[in-house]
């Protein structure tokens, strides 16, 4: 029983380049969210899925997307990396409804 | 202004001491308060949940929300070592079923001092 699993952990990116950060979760929760956390600014919430197939953007959705054709998986994309998204990115699950988050172990990414 | 503040820190203690983490919120929606641990390179893990407001308590660890003054407030006893983390608050209403979607506080990062 992983949990949440984040793959990779670390990256670097040039500006420009795309790159998936993957997610999964084998904790059959319909509630999927990626944060991004920066120092001073906390976990702010980026997009997130209440099941497969419906995803809404969160408080700073710009510069990613995403899908959810899984309960398992919910991938965040980087359409054209920018030094403004280096930050460390988690993916979160919750059950629909519930307030208990469980966290990745995050990715932290570096855009040069 | 930001929905949920909170006083970065760092905050440093010595070993035994009681340890006060508190925000402060401006969305009076807010119906669900919790406090999230986060050790350093890892993520954020559940510490406690309070619904409305009142007191709970949890071992060492007692969480209180006072919803007349949007203000809550975990504290520790008998602080460890091994308490020395980033700590959370996070909290989210009920108002079109956004139960899930979490608005957190930057965090307050505590040392214990052995």
């Amino acid at each position: 029983n992983a949990g949440v699993t984040q793959t990779p952990k670390f990256q670097v990116l040039k500006t420009g380049q795309s790159m998936t950060l993957q997610c999964a979760q084998d904790m059959n929760h319909e509630y999927m969210s990626w944060y991004r956390q920066d120092p001073g600014m906390g976990l702010r919430l980026i997009h997130y899925s209440v099941g497969a197939g419906i995803t809404d953007q969160g408080e700073v959705p710009n510069g990613y997307n995403v899908s959810r054709s899984t309960t398992e998986d919910f991938p965040l994309r980087l359409l054209s990396a920018a030094p403004s998204q280096t930050s460390v990115y988690f993916c979160a699950t919750t059950v629909l409804g519930g307030t208990e988050a469980f966290f990745g172990q995050g990715t932290r990414l570096t855009v040069v | 202004q930001k929905e949920v503040e909170q006083d970065p820190g760092p905050l440093s203690v010595p070993e035994g001491a009681i340890v006060s983490l508190n925000c402060t919120y401006s969305n009076s929606a807010f119906q669900y308060f919790m406090w999230y641990r986060q050790y350093s390179r890892k993520g954020p893990e559940l510490l406690m949940y309070t619904y409305s407001s009142g007191n709970k308590e949890d071992g060492r660890f007692t969480a209180q929300v006072d919803k007349s003054s949007k203000y809550i407030s975990l504290f520790i006893r008998d602080s460890q070592p091994s308490d020395s983390a980033t700590y959370l608050c996070a909290m989210s209403s009920n108002y079109g079923g956004a139960t899930n979607k979490l608005i957190f506080g930057t965090g307050t990062l505590l040392a214990v001092q052995p």
